[in-house]
């Protein structure tokens, strides 16, 4: 498998854009989370869906921020209008609840850089 | 909700032995995670507890008391590229959420 694929890599833009990133997981993982990564606040978990519904997103910051999963495959992240403090790296994870182990590890994506100007 | 606590930074020697702690509070307890993560890079699962005990894996350990709300890792015979960031990150019961600590960083010196 390829793993977690997340794109952009890198993503610049101005103040006021709209930016959406996209997350494909690994295939067979039932729940895909999205992450914000900054050095001052760590990784925080923004949202995460269980087979497609979105199931927590009271991390998400505000409503500028909106996420979807149309399909198993697929994920996105938007952010509409964008602003300089949303400047950091957005990992995608996904993660298959392995009963039998109790465990659901997470695998992370490469993560997108993004910088709002 | 959940308070995860870990030292900020630690140093190391080339070939020693490291213990990086990890407190935690939370509402309901549903597993500890420790993930590596180096510069410029995603973090990477390292262990899992969820029973109070030790799980070895190679050169590294991972133990828990949950009655301490406690953890450690324990990396043996430190290399240079053990370098790096490590994450101590709780779920909470009946949901499949983590939150993370905010990592401490590892220098390895020779």
């Amino acid at each position: 498998d390829a793993g977690v694929i997340q794109s952009p890599r890198h993503e610049v833009t101005e103040m006021g854009q709209e930016v959406t990133l996209r997350c494909k997981p690994i295939s067979g993982h039932d729940y895909l989370f999205w992450y914000r990564q900054t050095m001052m606040r760590g990784l925080e978990l923004l949202i995460y869906f269980n087979n497609n519904v979105p199931i927590d997103d009271s991390g998400m910051p505000e409503d500028r921020f909106s996420a979807k999963m149309p399909n198993a495959s697929f994920s996105t992240l938007k952010i509409q209008p964008s602003e300089p403090r949303d400047s950091a790296v957005y990992f995608c994870a996904s993660s298959l609840l392995e009963a039998s182990r109790g465990t659901d590890t997470q695998y992370f994506g490469p993560g997108t850089r993004l910088t709002v100007l | 909700g959940q308070n995860i606590d870990q030292p900020t930074e630690m140093t190391a020697t080339e070939g020693a032995i490291v213990q990086i702690n990890c407190t935690y509070q939370t509402s309901g307890f549903n597993g500890l995670f420790w993930y590596q993560q180096h510069a410029g890079e995603a973090p990477t699962f390292l262990s899992y507890n969820v029973l109070d005990g030790l799980e070895e894996k190679g050169r590294f350990s991972s133990f828990l008391s949950r009655s301490k709300g406690y953890s450690y890792l324990l990396l043996k015979e430190l290399q240079m590229k053990d370098s790096a960031s490590y994450l101590c990150a709780v779920r909470e019961y009946n949901n499949n959420d983590m939150r993370f600590g905010a990592g401490t960083r590892l220098t390895v010196k020779p």
